[in-house]
């Protein structure tokens, strides 16, 4: 099994709404990230977790609040976001970091829309 | 530091051509470069990876060689399809750290 899902698939949320985004994967993987891509871009880093030890923070807003409850999910919680955060929200599962570097297996994504 | 050069887009080709979209890279020590691909709506898929350098990696009919001495990791296949349509990205993996390309988009006409 190869598959890392995300729930919702689609989410609309006001500025004064909070929301969480789930993912989920049973590969065994002990690395999980998300990541944020807007139209026509490639994905931008936000965050790495390696054995749910939140490792990589790359400089992202405290309205994004990620958590790893244990080595198959990962959430990422939203408060007080802004329009220019509606972007697909993915989020991705490898071997661990550190051991070589090993390809990442993404899930579909979240497409957020802040309104 | 690290980084991916990808070839600018859009790409089109007619059914079956030929299709070759280039990619360079920097970085210190000896990364792992990938192949992703987007369809659209979707998140990305591995399309093939190389580890050391020489390696080819290949799938689905698409082939990339990893070349230490040009520093690229060209994709290419032989007789692309409509289903090829999609958005290619090429990635580098280093040292914890993981870049993409810009992505090249592919349009794929009968």
């Amino acid at each position: 099994d190869t598959e890392v899902t995300q729930t919702p698939k689609h989410l609309v949320m006001g500025m004064t709404n909070k929301k969480s985004l789930k993912c989920e994967q049973h590969m065994g993987h002990r690395a999980m990230y998300w990541y944020k891509q807007k139209a026509k871009k490639p994905p931008e880093l936000m965050f790495v977790y390696s054995y749910e030890k939140l490792s990589i923070n790359e400089s992202v807003p405290s309205r994004f609040s990620p958590e790893c409850p244990n080595s198959s999910l990962l959430n990422l919680h939203l408060h007080a976001l802004q329009p220019e955060d509606s972007a697909l929200y993915l989020c991705a599962s490898s071997r661990p970091l550190g051991d070589g570097y090993y390809e990442q297996y993404f899930g579909p994504g979240t497409r957020l829309t802040v309104t | 530091g690290n980084s991916v050069t990808q070839m600018e887009g859009p790409v089109t080709l007619s059914e079956e051509a030929f299709l070759t979209i280039n990619c360079t890279y920097t970085a210190t020590g000896y990364p792992s470069l990938f192949w992703y691909v987007q369809y659209p709506g979707e998140g990305l898929q591995l399309l093939l990876k190389a580890t050391k350098a020489d390696d080819k990696g290949s799938n689905k009919g698409f082939e990339a060689t990893y070349r230490k001495e040009t520093t690229s990791f060209h994709l290419e296949k032989g007789s692309v399809q409509v289903s090829d349509s999609a958005v290619y990205f090429c990635a580098l993996g280093n040292n914890n750290d993981m870049r993409f390309g810009a992505g090249t988009r592919l349009t794929v006409k009968p």
